[in-house]
């Protein structure tokens, strides 16, 4: 599996943007790249996931590096209900499992 | 909110006893997961199934045994329970259909492990 690189930690002000970045250099042709992020005492969330183009839903957008050797998860406005672990995910297309590394820890200050 | 529960939420065990611990799912997906969660680590796969009857190993899968008789019920069960197995356990279930690549898992809310 492809190894993907966040910082561990992060923090940002309440009703800012965040911009979460995560390196991905050995990204293949076929692999996603899939956001999940896991509130405190609680299982993991999807956030969001994509190939190659940008993509928008209503939690976050990820914007993907031209090269795709990169991407960054943006949070428009963060909440404190934002305050969580992210982590950055490559999965192979076709394939069910997800690898998880350790994340990047978002502390939102009010 | 997927609707999947896991059993026990909380337990304590003695080393050398066997434990298992149970996801239900309501959804009727196809796919089931077994991850474990320790201090300062990501979560890591312990086994997964891919259909009733049908399952195969993560990354972690020694001293682990799964079973899915049903579609809605993925058991994992510790032999012998060891020290090092003290641990909060999630499961993920995701559909077969693809979305666009998606393959979403969703989590249930865990089990916290404590081995003695």
């Amino acid at each position: 599996d492809a190894k993907t690189t966040q910082p561990n930690s992060m923090e940002s002000n309440e009703e800012e943007p965040v911009h979460l970045p995560c390196n991905h250099s050995t990204i293949s042709g076929t692999d996603y790249i899939h956001w999940y992020r896991q509130l405190p005492s609680q299982g993991p969330e999807y956030v969001i996931h994509g190939l190659t183009s940008n993509v928008n839903n209503r939690m976050a957008s990820l914007a993907i590096a031209e090269d795709r050797k990169s991407s960054t998860l943006i949070l428009h406005r963060a909440t404190l209900r934002d305050a969580a672990v992210y982590y950055c995910i490559l999965r192979s297309g076709g394939a069910q499992k997800l690898v998880f590394g350790q994340g990047t820890r978002l502390t939102i200050n009010p | 909110d997927a609707g999947i529960t896991q059993s026990p939420r909380h337990k304590v065990t003695e080393t050398g006893t066997p434990v298992t611990l149970r996801c239900h799912q309501t959804e009727n997906h196809r796919y089931m997961y077994w991850y474990r969660q320790d201090p300062g680590h990501g979560l890591r796969l312990i086994h997964y199934s891919y259909g009733v009857k049908d399952t195969d190993k993560g990354e972690v899968s020694d001293g682990y045994s799964v079973s899915r008789s049903k579609t809605e019920d993925f058991l994992l069960t510790l032999e012998s329970a060891t020290s090092s197995q003290t641990s909060v356990y999630f499961c993920a279930i995701s559909d077969a259909r693809v979305v666009a690549g998606s393959y979403e898992q969703y989590f249930g809310p865990g089990t916290r492990l404590t081995v003695t």
